[in-house]
């Protein structure tokens, strides 16, 4: 059965900051990787989709890395700023049919 | 565009009632989605279609029922609330394999 975690569960940085989440899979056998933000109240909005066969993929400010031999990605923030605020979710394509979600890290960015 | 929608976005039932929640989406997508979101849990899958006609369980499918009888909807149904299924409720879709998914707003169900 797949498994993700997420470390830290939450993290407080002072505006201006890069800044690193990381996610691990226990099952390296996976379609892609997808990272989400959630603000409070809110639904899911997609980031950065990471196919299995890719190694990172960019938008902006953020870069995703994947190691799938390691069961690893990470999510880099660059030059972080208080909208950036928020609960971050990495998601595995669990076989081509459907997404398992790690816990989550809840980053604050301090003006 | 409108992407995900769902409705109702809240809900307050008391047990033993039944309600159904609608995800309607605009993408023309296969695969369509309902998670359900509580503290400390993280979202967990209860059903899922990977296309018109067809659905499967999912991590926590005891207590709700799915139907996909037309592509753009995903209907996510109660038959008997009970108080374990206050939740926050996220249907999601997308084009399958290789696919980004997308969420919608989710709903927000108290059973008291």
């Amino acid at each position: 059965k797949q498994e993700v975690t997420q470390i830290p569960a939450a993290l407080s940085v002072p505006e201006g900051e890069n800044l690193v989440l990381n996610c691990s899979f226990t099952d390296s056998a996976i379609y892609n990787l997808q990272w989400f933000r959630q603000d409070p109240g809110k639904g899911l909005t997609s980031l950065l989709l990471i196919q299995s066969s890719q190694r990172e993929q960019t938008s902006g400010r953020l870069n995703a890395s994947l190691d799938k031999s390691s069961g690893r990605s990470t999510l880099y923030i660059a030059a972080s700023q208080p909208g950036d605020s928020a609960t971050y979710l990495c998601a595995v394509d669990n076989y081509g049919q459907n997404f398992v979600f790690g816990p989550g890290t809840r980053l604050s960015v301090l003006p | 565009n409108a992407g995900v929608t769902q409705t109702p976005k809240f809900r307050v039932l008391k047990t033993g009632q039944s309600m159904t929640l609608l995800c309607a989406q605009d993408m023309n997508h296969e695969y369509m989605y309902w998670y359900r979101q509580d503290p400390g849990m993280g979202l967990r899958l209860i059903h899922y279609s990977v296309g018109e006609g067809t659905t499967a369980k999912g991590e926590v499918p005891d207590g709700y029922n799915v139907s996909r009888l037309k592509k753009q909807n995903f209907l996510l149904g109660l038959e008997s609330a009970a108080p374990s299924q206050t939740s926050v409720y996220f249907c999601a879709s997308s084009w399958g394999t290789f696919a980004e998914a997308f969420f919608g707003q989710g709903t927000r169900l108290t059973v008291v």
